[in-house]
């Protein structure tokens, strides 16, 4: 069966330091991989997207950056966080294929910018 | 670029009463999905809805997606405690890849 995994759990970080938050799917391959935002009692904002290794659309012009160095691996990075980056950061996939298709997401990185 | 609209923002009822939440789009939709995120959770992928006017049920949860594919709703009847959460509407539309999410409906049900 599929995973999907996030880490660190939770997170505080001063404002002006780097971030790098990881996001990794077990059990299929060539996933399409989202990360989103979701400000406290807001709705999930799409950050970015890919549909395979290298390929990043961005949806949202901001401080921060997504990356896929592997085909199962989705990296969020920002070298200088703001205060307004603080927030609930969710990774998901989905196959793209099939009638019914649905996006699973991980656990979640909960972010404050202090 | 496509807006997806969600209401009520907040609804709080009495363990039993019904609820419901609308959601429109700004844009037609090929099809429409509906999460739920329990409280410090994360979205769980609740139903998909595809055709004009289509109406599903999930025990006492009713799905209804509209005749022009740019609206839809969810019902629940007689709700339970393990019922609280937000509920989210996702529409896909031009892009096979996107999910545009609606702001959600936080249910609070007092037992």
């Amino acid at each position: 069966s599929q995973t999907i995994h996030q880490w660190p759990a939770t997170l505080v970080q001063p404002v002006g330091s780097p971030l790098s938050l990881e996001c990794t799917v077990e059990g299929t391959s060539n996933p399409n991989l989202y990360w989103y935002r979701q400000a406290a009692g807001r709705g999930l904002q799409l950050l970015f997207y890919s549909v395979g290794i290298g390929q990043i659309s961005s949806e949202v012009p901001q401080n921060l950056s997504a990356s896929r160095p592997q085909d199962r691996q989705f990296i969020l990075s920002s070298k200088k966080l703001l205060l307004s980056d603080s927030g609930f950061y969710l990774c998901a996939w989905n196959t793209g294929q099939g009638q019914v298709n649905e996006q699973f997401f991980g656990p979640g990185t909960r972010l404050t910018v202090l | 670029g496509q807006q997806v609209m969600q209401i009520p923002q907040y609804q709080h009822v009495q363990e039993g009463e019904d609820f419901t939440t609308y959601c429109n789009s700004s844009t037609t939709l090929s099809n429409i999905q509906w999460y739920k995120q329990r409280p410090g959770g994360h979205p769980v992928f609740l139903i998909q809805l595809v055709k004009s006017g289509e109406v599903k049920k999930q025990k006492r949860l009713t799905f209804q997606f509209g005749e022009a594919k740019k609206n839809s709703s969810l019902h629940i009847t007689a709700t339970q405690t393990t019922d609280v959460g937000t509920y989210f509407c996702a529409g896909r539309g031009g892009s096979n890849y996107k999910l545009t999410f609606g702001k959600g409906t936080l249910l609070t049900v007092n037992p």
